[in-house]
């Protein structure tokens, strides 16, 4: 059983369109997390959700935006796309934040 | 701002040899993770240590984290190619801090 599942694994996409990432979980974790990574292998936290409710908004361009319609699932949804956007996006969750993550296999994005 | 500088960003060594990845900050962790990423999936976590000069063993990996809990480091003995990833160190203040990371890459 996957613990953390992303869809898509892969996403290719045209400047200016609408996507989204889904995420679920299946640890019973109240913490959830969008993290981008980029084509240096940089990671850098995006958002965090904690029961439902967002936490962590780093300074991410309000076109992105996260959803987390129950504790096990948090979306990401990016309208807009621009080229800068191509990286890979992670999906974690935690039993407390912001203890030991576990991280789902990542939607690599790439805006054409 | 919080930040983690994190060397070298890139080894390449033969195999048996040993190494060591470095983790620093000038500012203070409350734990500091590290995680191991391969090709295509997400990194996961090997180790976190909690107290200043806290060292934890993991088969050949040793790892450190300081007396001033700023900074940390991974030592690999014997390498295999095995050992071969992606490895990020993380500060734990509030949010996940993660380093540059150091991409090592063992040769047979």
């Amino acid at each position: 059983d996957t613990a953390v599942s992303q869809t898509p694994k892969y996403l290719v996409t045209q400047m200016g369109n609408d996507k989204s990432i889904k995420c679920e979980q299946n640890l019973g974790h109240d913490t959830m997390y969008w993290y981008k990574q980029d084509s240096k292998k940089f990671l850098k936290i995006m958002f965090s959700y904690n029961n439902k409710e967002l936490i962590i908004n780093e300074t991410v361009p309000n076109r992105f935006s996260p959803k987390s319609p129950d504790k096990a699932h948090l979306n990401l949804h990016i309208n807009s796309l621009e080229l800068g956007d191509s990286a890979v996006y992670f999906c974690a969750s935690s039993s407390r934040d912001p203890g030991k993550q576990f991280f789902g296999p990542g939607t690599r994005l790439t805006v054409l | 701002t919080q930040l983690l500088e994190q060397s070298p960003q890139f080894l390449s060594i033969q195999e048996g040899e040993n190494l060591t990845v470095y983790c620093n900050s000038s500012s203070v962790f409350s734990s500091l993770q590290w995680y191991r990423q391969e090709p295509g999936e997400g990194p996961v976590l090997l180790v976190t240590v909690v107290t200043g000069g806290e060292v934890k063993k993991l088969k050949r990996l040793t790892f450190q984290f300081g007396d001033a809990r700023k900074d940390s480091s991974l030592h690999i003995t014997a390498a295999q190619p095995g050992d071969t990833g992606l490895y990020l160190c993380a500060g734990a203040g509030g949010k996940l801090i993660f380093g540059q990371g150091t991409e090592l890459s063992v040769k047979p």
